[in-house]
């Protein structure tokens, strides 16, 4: 199965600044098919990515996806209050769909 | 918009059983694969199996973490879905997730809506 790894594990940042999170895959990962979730303390997961650049519906435009192969960037251009989450991605390229371990950005 | 509201969950011994499930809200649930995703206390999240539609004949795939102990059913005609869980172990504790897959093509997909999740403790 394909291993996904996030760096860095957290991410210490202040409102206003840009965030930088990768996911990097194990093998490639087919047809970029790479997705994005933000999780807040005692909440679902939330989709804000899918087929690594498409934002879902809804999901503001600070937020953006890039990449291919094997490895992938979420980007969150100007932090806002709300942002500050634990970002995990998840390839649906092959069998079994496998998750990162999350990546947290927290407040500085 | 579709809505996921799981139950079921709560506390059970090593090697008991038990049965969650899923209530779906809103339009086109038989059309969907369906999923559990579950998440350990302040670990990541590890996707645990999916039922697939009518049109692919309810064949249901898992984790190997999961396999020979877990099966997921769905009865459109009540738009649920449920998981029956045996042979619990300990590291099976977790929030377990119904969502929907959302399939690009004839591949697998991505996962949205999230269910709140129920949470499963297994302990003696």
């Amino acid at each position: 199965e394909i291993v996904l790894t996030q760096s860095p594990g957290t991410l210490s940042l202040s409102p206003g600044e840009r965030a930088t999170l990768s996911c990097r895959a194990s093998q490639s990962v087919s047809r970029s098919y790479l997705a994005w979730y933000q999780q807040k303390p005692g909440q679902a997961p939330r989709l804000l990515i899918y087929g690594a650049y498409t934002r879902a519906t809804g999901i503001p435009d600070r937020f953006s996806g890039s990449g291919s192969g094997t490895d992938f960037t979420l980007t969150i251009s100007r932090l806002e209050p709300e942002d500050f989450a634990v970002y995990s991605c998840q390839q649906y390229g092959s069998s079994p769909q496998t998750f990162g371990q999350g990546t947290k950005v927290e407040i500085k | 918009e579709v809505q996921l509201v799981e139950s079921g969950g709560g506390l059970v011994q090593p090697g008991g059983s038990l049965r969650l499930s899923c209530a779906a809200s809103g339009s086109s649930f038989s059309d969907h694969y369906m999923d559990w995703v579950r998440q350990a206390p302040g670990k990541g999240l590890e996707w645990v199996g999916r039922i697939r539609n009518k049109a692919n004949s309810y064949t249901t795939e898992y984790a190997a973490s999961v396999k020979g102990r877990f099966t997921i059913s769905r009865d459109d005609s009540k738009n649920s879905l449920s998981l029956q869980m045996n042979s619990l172990k300990t590291e099976d504790t977790a929030v377990y997730f119904c969502v929907r897959e959302l399939r690009p093509d004839y591949s697998l997909g991505w996962f949205d809506p999230w269910g709140q999740g129920t949470l499963v403790t297994v302990s003696s």
